[in-house]
């Protein structure tokens, strides 16, 4: 297996524009996770979903944050509007279970400008 | 409530020299407890992980960690660095409900 797939791996866009994370667990992961990683708040848990079903989502910073997971293969994250202060490393994560470790994607750097 | 608390922000040791990065949890229930080590631009990579069995776990690159369930503890340990080991680590638990990760620890190699 590839691994978890994020793209893009880098994005930068203009404050009030919409962006989209992507992320491609891998295969048989029943969890899927987004985190998103800053120099002020280190690693922060946004939302998971278990079998495509969003379980936790109180991390969401904000209603311009929304994520999806249509099916057990894909998910996306966006932000719309985006703002300067959303610019940071976002990650997708996936697990079999919660009995082992979770298995990162190489993240999502984002800067709004 | 469970959390994660990783004592040192910042850690600079010599090449060569051992190295211990702490990691302590408050948890109600049992935990399964991960160090995750990533490098500059990239994801967390897995360095080991207690699940069950013996308290000592041994994980690659040369590191280990020891499950102290009294001291709820889980420290990182390494007999001798390598200049490659300069990375963040991030200590994390599960509580079979969700990851909870430390705030990091960056670990300076000096040559």
């Amino acid at each position: 297996d590839a691994g978890v797939i994020q793209s893009p791996r880098h994005e930068v866009t203009e404050m009030g524009q919409e962006v989209t994370l992507r992320c491609k667990p891998i295969s048989g992961h029943d969890y899927l996770f987004w985190y998103r990683q800053t120099m002020m708040r280190g690693l922060e848990l946004l939302i998971y979903f278990n079998n495509n079903v969003p379980i936790d989502d109180s991390g969401m910073p904000e209603d311009r944050f929304s994520a999806k997971m249509p099916n057990a293969s894909f998910s996306t994250l966006k932000i719309q509007p985006s703002e300067p202060r959303d610019s940071a490393v976002y990650f997708c994560a996936s697990s079999p279970n919660l009995n082992t470790e979770a298995f990162f994607g190489q993240g999502t750097r984002l800067t709004v400008v | 409530a469970q959390s994660v608390t990783q004592l040192d922000s910042q850690v600079p040791v010599f090449e060569e020299a051992p190295v211990e990065l702490r990691c302590n949890y408050s948890s109600s229930v049992s935990v399964y407890l991960f160090w995750y080590v990533q490098y500059p631009n990239q994801g967390l990579q897995l360095l080991l992980k207690y699940l069950s069995g013996s308290t000592l776990v041994k994980g690659i690159n040369g590191f280990e960690a020891e499950f102290n369930k009294s001291q709820t503890s889980f420290h990182l340990r390494k007999p001798s660095v390598h200049i490659s080991d300069t990375a963040e680590y991030f200590c994390a638990v599960n509580t079979g409900n969700q990851f909870y990760f430390g705030t990091g620890t960056s670990l300076t190699v000096i040559p």
